[in-house]
C-alpha cells in the first residue's frame, strides 16, 4: 500500500515569513497526526484529527500555527509568522480509527518536511 | 504532563554484541508501547510494539519487555549488525473504548554498531 505522503520535503524561509505543509495519509486512515521533531529529540504532537474534527490541539501554538483537514483526508499545517525556534522536521502520521475493544492502532509516519528558519 | 524518559542517549557496541535501551513512562493509563527506528534523514519506522496485557514480546533478534508496576519497558537487540545503527525511539500511548491518543516519545538513543 502507498505510504503517508508529505510535501515539500525541504523548506527554507526567513523569520516572520509564512509557510505551509501538506500531508496525504494512507487511504482509509481516519486519524491523522502532526508532530514536530526538533533536532536530537523525539517527535512531539502538535495536533490530532479524526476525520475532519480536532481531537487534541493542546500543544499547538495557536498564535502562529494552524491546521485543517476540511474533507477528512488531506491536511495542511501552516506557520505564520515563523520564528527561529520553529526550525524542525514536521512529521505527519496516520492510523486507522480505534475500534471498541482494541488497544491501539499503529501510527505510520510520512517522510517529513525539514523546515529551516533563518 | 505525561513524560517518557529514555536511556542511554548514545550507545556504541561491537558487532555481534547485545544492545539494551530502557524507558520509563509517567502516565499509568498508557497501554501501548512501540519502538521506532529512525535512520538519518528518514521517517520513523515501527520495529516492535508491546501492549499492556503482555510482559514480553520477541521478533527474531529484537525483544521488548514491559513492567507495568514499575512503568518501565526495554528494547533488547541481540547479535547486533552494522545496519542496526540508527536512532531508536521508545513511545507510550493510550487507547481505550474506541478512542486513541497520540504517542509520547522519548528523546532517542543513537546506536552505533562497529564492525
Amino acid at each position: 500500500e502507498a505510504g503517508v505522503a508529505q510535501s515539500p520535503r525541504y523548506k527554507i524561509i526567513e523569520k516572520r515569513q509564512s509557510v505551509a505543509f501538506w500531508c496525504n495519509p494512507i487511504s482509509g486512515h481516519a486519524t491523522l497526526y502532526w508532530y514536530q521533531q526538533i533536532l536530537g529529540q523525539g517527535p512531539k504532537l502538535l495536533i490530532q484529527f479524526q476525520n475532519n474534527g480536532v481531537v487534541d490541539d493542546s500543544q499547538l501554538p495557536k498564535d502562529r500555527f494552524s491546521a485543517e483537514r476540511l474533507k477528512g483526508v488531506d491536511s495542511t499545517l501552516k506557520i505564520q509568522p515563523a520564528k527561529l525556534e520553529d526550525s524542525a522536521v514536521y512529521l505527519c502520521a496516520s492510523s486507522l480509527v480505534l475500534l471498541a475493544g482494541a488497544s491501539y492502532n499503529e501510527q505510520f509516519f510520512g517522510p517529513g518536511t525539514r523546515l529551516t528558519v533563518l | 504532563g505525561e513524560n517518557v524518559e529514555q536511556h542511554p542517549s548514545t550507545l556504541s557496541v561491537q558487532e555481534g554484541d547485545s544492545a539494551v535501551i530502557k524507558c520509563t513512562y509517567s502516565d499509568s493509563a498508557s497501554n501501548y508501547f512501540p519502538w521506532y527506528k529512525q535512520e538519518l534523514g528518514k521517517r520513523p519506522q515501527l520495529i516492535i510494539d508491546i501492549r499492556s496485557n503482555v510482559g514480553e514480546k520477541k521478533d527474531q533478534r529484537i525483544a521488548v519487555t514491559l513492567n507495568k508496576t514499575a512503568k518501565h519497558f526495554s528494547l533488547h537487540i541481540t547479535e547486533t549488525q552494522p545496519e542496526d545503527s540508527a536512532v531508536y525511539f521508545c513511545a507510550a500511548g493510550r487507547g481505550y473504548g474506541g478512542s486513541q491518543g497520540n504517542l509520547i516519545f522519548g528523546k532517542g538513543t543513537k546506536l552505533s554498531v562497529k564492525p
